[in-house]
């Protein structure tokens, strides 16, 4: 069975540095088809692509947000860290780690549930 | 980037009706195509991928469509349960960006 529960704080001040953890279950970061990736979602607003990594170690950031970035995974722990240096209110939003199933087109095919994460001062 | 944009932003539909959700993408990302149900409250879940292929367990009145840079969902015969915000994904070339989302009521 897969899964895959988000963690990490639920409220972060302006320009601190936000750290999620994606933890996994019933498949391994070192399968090569392979990867996770984090998505999220502002209130009233539409899902927004953050950044992926592959079992290769291959990694991927969104465009407007790469600068503040970054992703790495621990294959031993069956997890996955997402860092977001110099947050914003407008990084406030649900976060959702998902497996991405290179055999399916690297569809995003097993969701966490989310964690929602404020930020203000 | 690639640009996905959905249409329409809004739908409102009876128990019973055909729906059609459209997706235009920037460049031609065949069959790259990802469909996303999402209920308040909860993960969304992947309806279709590759344009076309239903995922295990989701029921067959749901039907992808489209190539090149066009996409169609289509619900054939509308449930209650059906009533969530529907996002088309390319999975083409990174970032994986998503469509506004279609909220159907």
């Amino acid at each position: 069975q897969v899964t895959l529960r988000e963690s990490g704080p639920v409220l972060v001040k302006p320009t601190e540095t936000l750290t999620l953890t994606c933890t996994i279950s019933g498949f391994s970061l070192s399968d090569a088809r392979m990867g996770v990736s984090w998505v999220r979602q502002p209130p009233g607003k539409a899902l927004e692509w953050v950044a992926q990594i592959f079992s290769r170690g291959d990694k991927f950031y969104s465009t407007s947000l790469k600068t503040r970035l970054s992703i790495s995974k621990d294959t031993s722990k069956s997890q996955v860290v997402l860092t977001m240096a110099n947050v914003d209110p407008a990084d406030t939003g649900t976060y959702f780690c998902t497996r991405i199933f290179g055999d399916a087109f690297s569809s995003l095919d097993f969701w966490g549930r989310g964690t929602l994460v404020t930020v203000s001062s | 980037d690639i640009q996905m944009t959905q249409s329409p932003s809004s739908l409102s539909a009876s128990l019973g009706d055909k729906v059609t959700i459209t997706c235009r993408s920037s460049q031609t990302i065949t069959p790259y195509l990802n469909w996303y149900q999402h209920k308040i409250g909860k993960a969304p879940e992947l309806l279709i991928y590759a344009a076309s292929t239903l995922q295990t367990g989701v029921p067959s009145r749901f039907r992808g469509g489209g190539s090149g840079t066009e996409f169609t969902l289509t619900i054939s015969s509308l449930q209650v349960d059906d009533v969530a915000t529907y996002y088309c994904q390319q999975s083409y070339s990174t970032p994986y960006t998503f469509g506004q989302g279609t909220k159907l009521e």
